[in-house]
């Protein structure tokens, strides 16, 4: 069965610090992948999507990037954190059954930013 | 813009009542709308889906009911359970997903 991986499940950074949250899919290949973020008490937000190795669409600009170094890895990052960077990252990956694509997120990364 | 506009934001209901929770959609390049269902420090869980040519889907409790003319669709929760109070997100499909803003659901004993 597949599974996905989020690490760390909570991280506390100080602003102007630098960011790597990563994502790993288990039992699937050539997943698609997405990253989103939650604000408190919000919904989520789009941020990046991966169709395939190296290949990256950004949703919203800001001073996120995101890169797939393998087929089944995401990384968020960025290079000097903002205290708006604060929120809930989830990871996602979908598959493609009978028409209709599914998305199945990760168990998140809380990021507080201070 | 995409959006997808989601009421209530929040709702309360006693058990055994029926829950609902309503969305609107603008784009209608949209080709398919699930639910999902987060619990507190949880990631969001698939809960149904639908896609726009069917009206309605029910799976055990839960239903959703699409109207594709009003762009509009709705999720009824029935004999709604304490252990159903989460914050729900519905969803609109098209490369990638398009969340509403979410309902904070809190069924009371």
């Amino acid at each position: 069965s597949q599974t996905i991986h989020q690490w760390p499940a909570t991280l506390v950074q100080p602003v102007g610090s630098p960011l790597s949250l990563e994502c790993t899919v288990e039992g699937t290949s050539n997943p698609n992948l997405y990253w989103y973020r939650q604000a408190a008490g919000r919904g989520l937000q789009l941020l990046f999507y991966s169709v395939g190795i190296g290949q990256i669409s950004s949703e919203v600009p800001q001073n996120l990037s995101a890169s797939r170094p393998q087929d089944r890895q995401f990384i968020l990052s960025s290079k000097k954190l903002l205290l708006s960077d604060s929120g809930f990252y989830l990871c996602a990956w979908s598959v493609f059954g009978r028409g209709q694509e599914t998305q199945y997120f990760g168990p998140g990364t809380r990021l507080l930013v201070l | 813009q995409q959006q997808v506009k989601q009421s209530p934001q929040s709702l309360i209901v006693q058990k055994g009542g029926i829950s609902i929770i309503n969305c609107a959609y603008e784009n209608t390049a949209f080709d398919y709308f699930p639910w999902y269902q987060q619990f507190p420090g949880k990631g969001p869980a698939l809960l149904i889906a639908i896609r726009p040519d069917v009206s309605e889907k029910k799976e055990g409790r839960f239903t959703i009911s699409f109207n594709k003319s009003a762009k509009q669709f709705s999720l009824h929760i029935m004999d709604s359970q304490p252990g159903d109070s989460a914050t729900y997100f519905c969803a609109a499909h098209r490369e990638g997903l398009t969340f509403g803003g979410g309902t904070r659901l809190m069924v009371k004993p």
